[in-house]
Parts: C-alpha cells; sequence; structure tokens
C-alpha cells in the first residue's frame, strides 16, 4: 500500500534554532501533502496544505514565517520549523493523498519536536 | 472543511467484547473516512465509506452512514488488546479538495 516515509521521529533542540522535517511519498505522487500539528491527548489540527510547485495554503492562525514549507517535487515537502521556541514543542504529523479527493490519506509516522 | 465530532470521548471495554463509536458532522459529504491512531504514532486508515453507501465492513470492524442524520458510527467486533488507540472519522466535502480536518477522537482502552 501506499507509504509516507517522515524523517526524523524524534529532534530535541536548543531555543532559537530552526528544524526542518521531511515527509517523503514513497510510492506514489502526491501533489498535495498535509501538515498537523497535534499537543498530547488531543486532535490533528491542521497547519497548512503543501501544494507541489506552488505557495502553502495556510490554515487561519498558522503563522507562515514561522512555519516554513516547501514542496519541491512531487514526492518531498518539507516543514521548518525557524527560530524554535518551547511552545514549538508538539508532534508534527503529515499527510498526502495519491490523487483523487475520493481517496484516503497516507500519513506519516510523525515527528515529535522537543525544544529546551 | 468540516470536522466531525465523535463520540464518546473515551471507551474501555473488556477483550472479546464490541467497541461502538459514533461520529456527526454538520454539511453535505462526499465520503466519510475512518482513521486509527496508536500513542506517539501517525494516523492509519481504517475505511472510506461513500455518501451513497450504508454500510460497510472491513474484517472485524463495520462501518454505518446516515446522511439524512449526519452521522456515523464505528463498531469494532471482538475486540483485542491491540485495538487499544484513539479512532478518528473524517467527513469530507468535495468542496474541500484533499482537505480532511479532525476532530477530538475516541481514545479506546481494550483491557486483557
Amino acid at each position: 500500500g501506499a507509504v509516507v516515509s517522515q524523517h526524523p521521529s524524534w529532534v530535541i533542540c536548543k531555543s532559537g534554532t530552526s528544524v526542518k522535517i521531511e515527509c517523503r511519498s514513497l510510492d506514489f505522487q502526491a501533489t498535495t501533502m498535509f501538515w498537523y500539528r497535534q499537543f498530547p491527548k488531543q486532535s490533528l489540527m491542521l497547519m497548512a496544505t503543501s501544494n507541489e510547485g506552488s505557495k502553502a495554503t495556510y490554515e487561519q492562525g498558522v503563522e507562515k514565517d514561522k512555519f516554513l514549507i516547501n514542496h519541491a517535487s512531487l514526492t518531498l515537502s518539507t516543514l521548518t520549523v525557524t527560530s524554535a521556541h518551547p511552545e514549538d514543542s508538539s508532534f508534527y504529523i503529515c499527510s498526502a493523498n495519491a490523487r483523487a479527493s475520493n481517496q484516503p490519506q497516507h500519513f506519516g509516522d510523525g515527528t515529535r519536536l522537543s525544544i529546551l | 472543511s468540516q470536522q466531525g465530532e465523535e463520540d464518546p470521548q473515551a471507551l474501555s471495554i473488556q477483550e472479546g467484547e464490541n467497541a461502538t463509536m459514533n461520529c456527526s458532522y454538520k454539511t453535505s459529504i462526499n465520503n466519510l473516512q475512518w482513521y486509527r491512531q496508536n500513542s506517539g504514532r501517525g494516523l492509519v486508515h481504517l475505511i472510506l465509506i461513500r455518501s451513497n453507501e450504508r454500510e460497510k465492513h472491513s474484517g472485524r470492524l463495520r462501518v454505518t452512514l446516515d446522511t439524512s442524520k449526519k452521522s456515523s458510527s464505528l463498531l469494532i467486533t471482538a475486540s483485542r488488546a491491540a485495538d487499544t488507540a484513539s479512532y478518528f472519522c473524517a467527513p469530507h466535502a468535495r468542496a474541500a479538495g484533499n482537505k480532511l480536518t479532525f476532530g477530538g477522537g475516541t481514545r479506546v482502552l481494550v483491557k486483557p
């Protein structure tokens, strides 16, 4: 079945550094990928839609200069958390669709980000 | 896009029992999807049911959809400890493109 790989799975870094998270579709092409954020015991909050070859679409309240998204190819989207602070600590998850909108999304295994 | 609201928020059952959770949504949909999330992991797709379908099965899972009531249910039969997870529904409207949003989910604990 369709597989989405997310890397790294765990990051611990100092406040002020930037962190890049990669999301790859391994066996299909994804023109659209999605980035979510999840706090403990809460639901996934959609942050942005990553569009191949064009700018990402951010959800209301999400700072686009803080969370930089690049979708340079049909199999790779990256999320960069710039100048990370402790409040950015969270579980970040990406997903992708293979084709049409009536198909399920395939999720990566998430990245746990801890900012000290 | 719209999100579904799952009910109950949490469910605790003994192994072998059935688990039922419900999802309600507000507007017309193209399909409704159910996902499972194990602790600390990503979501895994379970079943997609289209708006013109009323019931769908996959192994020990049974999903129903009532578009007149804007609700869906997920039944897990003969539950196992490995079914312990959070379960989310995602109603999908055609106008939303591929975008899905999620409610709070149902946390299911299956005790051995």
